[in-house]
């Protein structure tokens, strides 16, 4: 049973434009999300999260947004950069405890 | 130098044999985890220590089996590997807040 799914494996934006990375959960115990970021031979790096007592938490080009009554969070770039090319893995946890990850999204921005 | 370092960073080995990935942080992170990440089935949890003397199962412990040496040290075994344990294996820490820190991870290639 998934209880975190990102049904798009792939998405692909031009340069400049908006990426939007989605996320659906299903456990409505979760009280925190996080997305991380992964190259190619890295590990998975940590790149913005939100509590779920918020629905907007922003860094930069990077926007977490989180509609509880929906189940769904999404992540949204802009403007998109081909360094911003990778796989982007939402992920959701409970009272602290261990995260449960999705299946992951591979974003590639054009120039 | 890396907060989270794994060895070894690549391994071929053949169906049956036993094989160790060891995982050493300096963080200070009292909890630790084994991940694997298969194409798209995203991160899923082996196994996870929130401290020395704690050590609890994931969704796919099966034929692993793990040992917190220490603090800094978390180690993950297969004892017979089969080639369907063929996978990109993560280790992660994590302190007080939610965020996990990632090793470099370790590709397993089972023949």
């Amino acid at each position: 049973d998934q209880q975190v799914k990102q049904n798009s494996p792939s998405l692909s934006v031009q340069e400049g434009r908006i990426s939007i990375l989605n996320c659906d959960y299903t456990n409505s115990m979760f009280d925190y999300f996080l997305w991380y970021k992964k190259y190619p031979a890295e590990g998975p790096t940590f790149l913005i999260s939100i509590s779920s007592i918020k629905d907007k938490n922003e860094d930069g080009r990077f926007t977490v947004f989180l509609n509880k009554s929906a189940k769904h969070l999404s992540l949204h770039i802009v403007p998109s950069q081909p360094g911003d090319s990778a796989v982007y893995f939402c992920a959701a946890s409970f009272q602290g405890g261990k995260l449960i990850f999705g299946q992951g999204t591979e974003l590639s921005v054009k120039p | 130098d890396a907060d989270v370092t794994q060895t070894p960073r690549n391994r071929i080995t053949k169906t049956g044999k036993r094989i160790m990935l060891e995982c050493s942080q300096t963080k200070g992170h009292d909890r630790m985890y084994w991940y694997r990440q298969d194409p798209g089935l995203g991160l899923r949890l082996i196994y996870y220590s929130f401290d020395v003397k704690d050590i609890n199962k994931g969704e796919i412990s099966d034929g692993y089996s793990v040992s917190r040496q220490a603090q800094a040290k978390f180690s993950l075994s297969l004892e017979s590997a089969i080639p369907n344990q063929t996978a990109l294996y993560f280790c992660a820490t994590q302190g007080y807040s939610y965020e996990q820190y990632f090793g470099p991870g370790t590709r397993l290639t089972v023949t």
